[in-house]
């Protein structure tokens, strides 16, 4: 089945506590991005990757990183967590083009930070 | 900048109404519209889209059609179930870059 695979569904950690949530798809698709979702912003992009090795930032990438290292990954990384960052994140996947496929997102991750 | 608008919620309808769900954008070229539907605990699936002027996209019994004199792509669906209970969202994708633009989301509440 064709899907963008998210892990863990929640999570809940404290302050500084350096974490990743990882991203997997399987349609060997060029584009990936993260979003979070947060009440009353709709979704808002934290970073993209057009491909292995190119990734760069959205419009709140602040306090994350990701990485590129093979075509399928996408991790999100945050070094140093802070409350602000309590959120709901979506990763995504799109073939080249993204006008006419949109993305397929995953089920999501629901992060706490205490 | 590019940005969606969306009515507020939440819409709450009877099962077998009529729904519409409002949404406006602002973009300086020729952006592809998108609906997508976020059922309660899941990721947002794409529900329909259309890449140019006039175009309509439909599925499931919803359509919406792309208007570039009102800039508007409005979502509607000639009688809605208790299944179609969920958040709606409005995007746009612009030149085909890396992003899709989302409005806020219109949650949708069908009772019987």
């Amino acid at each position: 089945e064709a899907q963008v695979t998210q892990n863990p569904r929640y999570l809940i950690t404290v302050t500084g506590k350096k974490l990743t949530v990882t991203c997997s798809q399987n349609m060997n698709h060029e584009y990936m991005s993260w979003y979070r979702q947060d009440p009353g912003l709709g979704l808002r992009q934290i970073y993209y990757s057009m491909n292995v090795e190119v990734t760069d930032k959205g419009d709140v990438p602040e306090g994350y990183k990701v990485s590129r290292k093979e075509k399928r990954n996408f991790p999100l990384i945050l070094e140093s967590p802070s409350p602000n960052q309590t959120s709901l994140y979506f990763c995504a996947s799109s073939k080249q083009g993204l006008r006419d496929y949109g993305y397929t997102f995953g089920s999501g991750t629901r992060l706490t930070v205490v | 900048g590019d940005s969606v608008t969306q009515m507020e919620g939440p819409v709450t309808l009877s099962e077998e109404a009529f729904l519409t769900i409002n949404c406006t954008y602002t973009a300086t070229g020729y952006p592809s519209l998108f609906w997508y539907v976020q059922y309660p605990g899941e990721g947002l699936q794409l529900l329909l889209k259309a890449t140019k002027a006039d175009d309509k996209g439909s599925n499931k019994g919803f359509e919406a059609t792309y208007r570039k004199e009102t800039t508007s792509f409005h979502l509607e669906k000639g009688s809605v179930q208790v299944s179609d209970s969920a958040v709606y969202f409005c995007a746009l994708n612009e030149g085909g870059g890396n992003k899709l633009t989302f409005g806020t989301g219109t949650q949708l509440k069908v009772e019987l």
